[in-house]
């Protein structure tokens, strides 16, 4: 089982171009939710996908989306990109239904905005 | 307000010394504590939780509800312990919810 991976490992756009980052979840499970790492920082929520649905957000515009397969892969998508957006975006899944189950992360995608 | 805070960016010890990663946090209902760690070139895992009252890697930690802190802890410190944690909330028995981070600790233990 190759656990959450996530695609490109890599990106760089320049401000306000739109981008798609995209994650599979660890076999067998079905919530996906995603954060972005700043530099020198600990991840921040975005939000979080169940059932083809945002379940949860955190505190971010809606510059911010995303999507939910029935396959349980997700997307991220930012449009409108500033030079803040440039960060580590980690993906996380875990099974829902299941009283505390932990969270497990991807790579990450780094996005990089010139 | 939620919050984690990791007041130490890095921390330095000697092999075969205790460490302790301090964790204090804010929350308004009953949180979930975890500890995550990032080795070099590898993934954010998690550690341990302390719903599980578990010892991993000989590491610790203890919630106290008083002092509104999750301290990560180890008597003996090996090179291989070396990484940044992370201290990080849930709401109790929120399936797999959001994750609130600190800013992490390096750790750095030197031979």
């Amino acid at each position: 089982d190759a656990g959450v991976t996530q695609s490109p490992t890599h990106l760089i756009k320049t401000r306000g171009q739109q981008v798609t980052l995209r994650c599979s979840p660890k076999s067998g499970h079905d919530t996906v939710s995603w954060y972005q790492q700043a530099l020198g920082q600990g991840p921040q929520f975005i939000f979080q996908y169940y059932e083809e649905e945002e379940r949860q957000r955190g505190n971010f515009p809606d510059r911010f989306s995303g999507h939910q397969f029935p396959n349980y892969s997700s997307e991220l998508n930012v449009n409108a990109l500033l030079l803040g957006d440039s960060a580590l975006y980690l993906c996380a899944s875990s099974l829902s239904g299941v009283t505390n189950q932990p969270q497990h992360f991807g790579d990450g995608t780094r996005l990089s905005i010139l | 307000a939620q919050r984690v805070t990791q007041p130490e960016k890095l921390l330095s010890v000697f092999k075969g010394a205790p460490v302790e990663l301090k964790c204090n946090y804010s929350y308004s209902g009953s949180p979930e504590l975890f500890w995550y760690v990032q080795y070099s070139r590898q993934r954010l895992q998690l550690l341990l939780r302390h719903i599980s009252r578990e010892s991993i890697k000989g590491f610790t930690a203890d919630l106290n509800k008083g002092e509104t802190s999750f301290h990560l802890k180890k008597p003996f410190a090996q090179e291989e312990d070396s990484a940044m944690y992370y201290c990080a909330l849930s709401a109790l028995g929120n399936q797999g919810g959001k994750l609130i981070f600190g800013q992490g600790t390096e750790l750095s233990v030197k031979p």
